[in-house]
């Protein structure tokens, strides 16, 4: 089986610039979710799908980010302007039910993408 | 915040010995979930434990769960080198749909 699939492994920006990631979750899996983890912190959510729907994005900093899943399948998000404050990893899972339900809860984590804003 | 913080921040041990790490949670929960991530890798799942459950295992893994206390704890038995690794609680609240992780501990193995 197929894990989830992150791309680009490494991005290097400069301030103010625009970036995207892209995420491929395993096939079958309706939920999706994208977390940002600063070195040394543990996973923040940003945003949680389900099907192709924004279950979640309390933590989602609007301003500037963006993320969307066409078809409920592949998911992108876009930060634009981004700030120093960005450099973290953005790893993608996704599972098969939401966090909680009662017969899975397991999420799966794609390798993430590393972003340094300079 | 039902965000999980887990003690010790880190852990040195010596191949052979007994690891535990534990997690305390603010507000009541559906389940309690243990990941580790490998520098640089992205993390995988360890073991779920529900709220109605105490005890669980999995291989050399033992996790218990106090919802009166609101903790938990992660005991890894006889630890390898490989087991070096940053280990997260995970908790989903009682609605169950979003999983809010602490911020690790790190566990080193000296072989």
């Amino acid at each position: 089986e197929a894990g989830v699939a992150q791309s680009p492994r490494y991005k290097i920006i400069e301030k103010r610039q625009s970036v995207a990631f892209w995420c491929n979750p395993i096939s079958g899996h309706a939920t999706l979710y994208w977390y940002q983890q600063i070195l040394g912190q543990g996973p923040k959510l940003l945003i949680q799908f389900q099907n192709n729907g924004v279950v979640d994005d309390s933590q989602l900093p609007k301003d500037r980010f963006s993320a969307e899943r066409l078809k409920g399948v592949d998911s992108t998000l876009k930060i634009q302007p981004a700030k120093l404050e960005d450099s973290a990893v953005y790893l993608c899972a996704s599972s098969l039910d939401p966090a909680g339900y009662a017969n899975t809860g397991e999420l799966f984590f794609g390798e993430g993408s590393r972003l340094t804003v300079l | 915040s039902q965000q999980g913080e887990e003690d010790p921040q880190a852990l040195s041990i010596q191949e052979g010995e007994n690891a535990t790490m534990n997690c305390s949670y603010k507000t009541s929960i559906n389940n309690l979930q243990w990941y580790r991530q490998n520098s640089g890798r992205g993390l995988v799942h360890l073991i779920l434990i529900r709220s109605n459950e105490r005890e669980k295992h999995s291989g050399r893994l033992r996790v218990t769960l106090d919802t009166s206390k609101k903790s938990s704890s992660l005991l890894i038995t006889a630890s390898r080198a490989a087991d070096t690794a940053s280990y997260f609680c995970a908790t989903a609240g009682p609605y169950g749909n979003k999983l809010v992780f602490g911020a690790g501990t790190i566990l080193r193995v000296k072989s």
